[in-house]
């Protein structure tokens, strides 16, 4: 099994909602990813959990609330977004951080989120 | 500060062209470029590189990275119309970051 599962495929929710973005791989990844993407620009790096543990935080608002229950699963947890929060969800799995290997990245299919 | 550039920002051909397109880069610790296709959705992996000279081979796709230089081409030939997409490079550094460029859009006309 070399997939990524997302879901919901699409979301469309108001700026008082609170949501959550769901993310699945069973490959044994260990390094779990969080990127946002905007029309016509290139995937930005949100959060990074590496064995559970949260690596990475790229100056995230806190309206974005990551959550990793497990080594299969990430989760987005969203409230209070603002319309410009509206894009491309991309989760992405990776063997591990720190490795010495070089690390594929798979991703998964995305949600696109939109905030009315 | 890290980056990678990519060129061209577009291209528009016709099948049967060969496109070669070009990612360049500045990383600090650098341990692995990648290439991707994105169509509609999720970014599909292409080709991984590590090496300076290896071509790495894939039907009609190919690519090669030079480390001296700090640069990686992809080549297409023979194009379809589905190879229409926008291809990304990326690198990964030491510390297992990832790096993307601003992609190429690539257009092939029947």
């Amino acid at each position: 099994d070399t997939e990524v599962t997302q879901t919901p495929k699409h979301l469309v929710m108001g700026m008082t909602n609170k949501k959550s973005l769901k993310c699945e791989q069973h490959m044994g990844h260990r390094a779990m990813y969080w990127y946002k993407q905007k029309a016509k620009k290139p995937p930005e790096l949100m959060f990074v959990y590496s064995y559970e543990k949260l690596s990475i935080n790229e100056s995230v608002p806190s309206r974005f609330s990551p959550e990793c229950p497990n080594s299969s699963l990430l989760n987005l947890h969203l409230h209070a977004l603002q319309p410009e929060d509206s894009a491309l969800y991309l989760c992405a799995s990776s063997q591990a951080l720190g490795t010495t290997k070089p690390n594929e990245q798979f991703f998964g299919p995305g949600t696109r989120l939109t905030v009315l | 500060e890290d980056k990678v550039v990519q060129s061209p920002l577009s291209l528009v051909v016709h099948e049967g062209d060969t496109v070669t397109l070009n990612c360049s880069y500045e990383v600090t610790n650098f341990r692995s470029l990648l290439w991707y296709k994105q169509e509609k959705k999720a970014p599909t992996f292409l080709f991984m590189l590590t090496s300076s000279g290896i071509e790495k081979k894939s039907g009609r796709l190919s690519s090669i990275l030079d480390k001296k230089e700090l640069f990686s081409i992809l080549n297409i030939t023979a194009t379809q119309t589905g190879d229409s997409a926008i291809y990304l490079c990326a690198v990964e550094n030491t510390g297992n970051q990832f790096y993307f460029g601003t992609g190429t859009s690539l257009t092939v006309i029947p």
